[in-house]
């Protein structure tokens, strides 16, 4: 069984504030690490895949870096709007087609 | 372009009976997955079709089912439900192939199973 962990489990911040959360995975096996966000009676929606050790994303307000030797990545709000508040997943693939999803880390930001 | 399409959205069964539920993924897409995901739980990989053909199975008990049809359609059944069974539904699709890790999933709204 695979251990993909997310932290923290809940955040709650102030609107304008940054912040971010961590994604730990196995460092052995790397294939592919994707993060999605969730909003509340939506479906999940993809924000990154990261294939690359050192990779780093950006979409807007929200980048991505990535570290597969040490098996973590990093999500970065910049500037969070109340909009932001989600549950955001990340979800490990081990050179398999199967993800193995964390515990999701859920923010919300408050106006 | 049409989104992933579950149905039935919500759906209330008994302990002991059946349910069988439905995903059309989004045209074009091989890949179909399937996730649990249950009060206080992470999303639970179920399995993953492509091509009619299961490619990975997550560590569920064998009243899981699934299968894909030839216009990449999928279903999920469940057999003798268990009170903890009741949860989210999840189906996701992508374009798939043989390094379909690196293909982000695009997922329906769920089914929502209750079971009493």
């Amino acid at each position: 069984i695979l251990n993909v962990e997310q932290s923290p489990q809940s955040l709650h911040v102030q609107e304008g504030d940054s912040t971010n959360f961590t994604c730990s995975f196995p460092s052995s096996n790397f294939y592919a690490l994707h993060w999605y966000r969730w909003e509340t009676a939506k479906s999940p929606e993809a924000l990154f895949v990261m294939t690359l050790n050192g990779d780093e994303k950006k979409k807007g307000r929200i980048s991505a870096t990535l570290n597969t030797k040490e098996g973590y990545s990093y999500l970065y709000i910049k500037g969070s709007q109340p909009e932001d508040s989600a549950t955001y997943l990340c979800a490990f693939n081990n050179a398999g087609n199967m993800l193995t999803f964390g515990g999701g880390t859920r923010l919300m930001v408050k106006p | 372009k049409a989104g992933v399409t579950q149905t039935p959205r919500y759906l209330i069964k008994t302990r002991g009976q059946q349910v069988t539920l439905s995903c059309s993924p989004i045209s074009g897409h091989r890949s179909v997955s399937w996730y649990q995901q249950t009060p206080g739980q992470g999303l639970q990989f179920l399995f993953e079709y492509f091509s009619e053909t299961q490619r990975n199975k997550g560590n569920f008990p064998g009243r899981f089912s699934g299968r894909q049809f030839s216009n990449s359609r999928s279903e999920m059944n469940v057999s003798t439900l268990e009170l903890g069974d009741s949860a989210l539904y999840l189906c996701a699709s992508s374009l798939g192939g043989s390094r379909g890790g690196t293909g982000e999933l695009f997922f329906g709204e769920g089914s929502r199973l209750t079971v009493l």
